[in-house]
């Protein structure tokens, strides 16, 4: 059971590039999430998808697109990179509201 | 806007002794939260979780203690070993049909052997 699972795991863009994380897991949750968390800072919420078919933003959503493939898998795509989206994003799921979120292992994304 | 914050940025503490890490939280609605740990280069773990119905859960070697009153959370760590040694952050969910965590800017627990 790989619970959450995020690729790749690190990644160099320069500005203007862009490019589409990818999130798959296996636990049949409804709920997936993209966070981003910077030096000092707890995790923002980038985009969230309650459920298949569903996708809405969350507290730092601009400069992200994000597409609810099927149940398993949620991407997030940055259309064109800028500096300030260094980060590393962390892909979430969730069977339930109010129940805990399970994290993969984050992307180490440097923009230049 | 309302917001998650800790009282301490970072603890230090000897192993064995407990340790007790604190949270506050601004939003009167919430109404479940959850305690991360997060080691270097790892992505957040869940710890424990508490509903507003309640004001005490205790897992293994953890505890969180909830005051509605105060709007404060904390985690009590039993007997701190080296391997506790992380970041902790506390979340808070606004309740309703709303998903999104809320995450503060967490602690970083460092336990001397």
């Amino acid at each position: 059971n790989a619970g959450v699972t995020q690729t790749p795991k690190f990644q160099v863009l320069k500005t203007g590039q862009s490019m589409t994380l990818q999130c798959a897991q296996d636990m049949n949750h409804n709920s997936m999430y993209w966070y981003r968390q910077d030096p000092g800072m707890g995790l923002r919420l980038i985009y969230y998808s309650a459920s298949e078919g569903t996708t809405d933003k969350g507290e730092v959503p601009n400069g992200y697109n994000v597409s609810r493939l099927n149940k398993r898998e949620f991407s997030l795509r940055l259309e064109s990179a800028a500096p300030s989206q260094t980060s590393v994003y962390f892909c979430a799921s969730s069977g339930q509201p109010n129940t805990e979120a399970f994290f993969g292992q984050g992307t180490r994304l440097t923009v230049v | 806007g309302e917001s998650v914050g800790l009282h301490l940025p970072t603890l230090s503490v000897q192993e064995g002794d407990n340790s007790i890490i604190n949270c506050a939280y601004s939003n009167s609605a919430s109404d479940y939260f959850i305690w991360y740990k997060q080691e270097s280069g790892k992505g957040p773990q869940f710890i424990i979780d508490i509903r507003s119905n309640m004001d005490k859960r205790q897992g293994q070697r953890v505890t969180v203690l909830l005051n509605k009153t105060v709007k404060h959370l904390s985690l009590q760590i039993a007997a701190t070993q080296p391997g506790d040694s992380a970041v902790y952050f506390c979340a808070e969910n606004p309740g309703g049909s709303n998903y999104k965590l809320t995450f503060g800017k967490g602690t970083l627990l460092t336990v001397n052997p």
